[in-house]
């Protein structure tokens, strides 16, 4: 069964510091997402993409925020300069069925800001 | 978008049935009803969409009243590895976005 799948597992980052998380949505989908779950919290949203542009982004997304589908199978979201509340558990979603339809998430990326 | 309140959490026994509802008073005419399920340390994943009355597939059962002020997601037969949090979502067909509330924590007992 297709499946989107994140790199890495875990990172870990000193604050300040770039990070680029990415994400391989499934094959034909075509509508892209990011979310973030900061421990014990909901999950919330940050981001959609789409026909190479964003979609809709949330309060989160702030300039230090920029997602990018660079080929045919990536999809990353860089951090520019992280901030100790950056870490949290990012979700990468992809959906074939656009807004409404079913989304299907990654496993995640821990990041961990010191 | 509507709000949606759900039990924090609730406990079960194995092999019982686990009705969870969800209350959404304020579900607009456009609003579906989704359930995601989220294991620990793993990102969401979708049960079951539904708009009215009931829909079925493998996995759950969805209930709607006529009035689609709440709904209930019903797992039949629960085992230990139905262990999660399991939300509950109301939003517009066109909107972009998924909005997760707290959910509820469904533990499954031997």
């Amino acid at each position: 069964e297709p499946e989107v799948t994140q790199t890495p597992s875990h990172q870990v980052t000193q604050m300040g510091q770039e990070v680029i998380l990415r994400c391989v949505p499934i094959s034909n989908h075509l509508y892209f997402y990011w979310y973030r779950q900061i421990l014990g919290q909901k999950v919330e949203f940050l981001v959609s993409f789409y026909n190479n542009e964003i979609s809709e982004k949330s309060e989160i997304f702030d300039d230090q925020f920029s997602v990018e589908r660079p080929d045919g199978s990536n999809f990353t979201l860089k951090i520019r300069s992280t901030k100790l509340e950056d870490s949290a558990m990012y979700f990468c979603a992809s959906s074939d069925s656009g807004p409404g339809g079913e989304q299907f998430f990654g496993p995640g990326t821990r990041l961990t800001v010191l | 978008l509507a709000k949606t309140t759900q039990p924090i959490s609730m406990d079960s026994y194995e092999g019982q049935e686990v009705n969870i509802t969800c209350s959404h008073n304020n579900i607009a005419t456009n609003d579906y009803i989704t359930w995601y399920q989220q294991f620990p340390s793993q990102g969401p994943r979708f049960i079951i969409q539904g708009y009215k009355t009931k829909v079925t597939n493998e996995v759950a059962s969805l209930f709607i009243p006529a009035d689609r002020k709440s709904s209930t997601l019903s797992l039949p037969r629960v085992s230990l590895s139905d262990t999660a949090v399991y939300y509950c979502l109301v939003g517009q067909t066109g909107a972009n976005n998924l909005f997760f509330g707290t959910g509820t924590r469904l533990t499954v007992i031997p």
